[in-house]
């Protein structure tokens, strides 16, 4: 069973377009985290959102934790090259759990 | 700033070999953790480990075994491998578990391990 969802798997769009990529769960979390992955490196956490309907921006990118905790959302505005790469949600169901990773997203920004 | 180093980067094995993963941090985190990464797949965690001395398993702990001596190492084993364990294998840090301190997690760059 995954627990965390993530969609759509794959994506490509051209650049300066914008984007909204999902993750979601049956199960209530106490925190997600949204990491970037990018080919032959280790996932970069990009943001950890802990309140139910919080809202995040890390410049063009906004991050929001759904008001029941069970999902969330990362949308890019003005979509660039160097926002290629793959995006993980993780989260855990408990505070002191261990994180569970969803699939990801693969993005690919055409130029 | 080495934060999170795996040797070796790549590596080849043949059926029934044995092999040792390492993994390094000089953060001073307390939790470490090895996970596998197959396309589909997303993350896997196969063991992990809340300090020096301590293991336990994760989601697909079959066929590796771990050890903790340091603090600062965490190592990955394969006793014989099979061919089902090719994959990406990523070692992660932190400073506490799941979300207590809200803190993220540290990844090393993977070793990719291919079994013929």
């Amino acid at each position: 069973t995954q627990l965390l969802e993530q969609s759509p798997q794959f994506l490509s769009i051209q650049e300066g377009e914008n984007l909204t990529v999902y993750c979601n769960s049956s199960s209530v979390f106490s925190s997600l985290q949204w990491y970037r992955q990018e080919p032959g490196e280790g996932p970069v956490l990009l943001v950890t959102v802990v309140t139910g309907g919080e809202v995040k921006k890390l410049k063009r990118l906004t991050f929001q934790f759904g008001d029941a905790r069970k999902d969330s959302s990362l949308h890019i505005t003005a979509a660039q090259p160097g926002d290629t790469g793959l995006y993980l949600c993780a989260g855990a169901l408990n505070r002191d759990d261990k994180i569970i990773f969803g699939k990801g997203t693969r993005l690919h920004i055409l130029p | 700033n080495a934060g999170v180093t795996q040797t070796p980067k790549f590596r080849v094995l043949k059926t029934g070999q044995s092999m040792t993963l390492l993994c390094a941090q000089d953060m001073n985190h307390e939790y470490m953790y090895w996970y596998r990464q197959d396309p589909g797949m997303g993350l896997r965690l196969i063991h992990y480990s809340v300090g020096e001395g301590t293991t336990a398993k994760g989601e697909v702990p079959d066929g590796y075994n771990v050890s903790r001596l340091k603090k600062q190492n965490f190592l990955l084993g394969l006793e014989s491998a099979a061919p089902s364990q090719t994959s990406v294998y990523f070692c992660a840090s932190s400073i506490g578990q799941g979300l207590r301190s809200n803190q993220p997690q540290h990844f090393g760059d993977g070793t990719r391990l291919s079994i013929l």
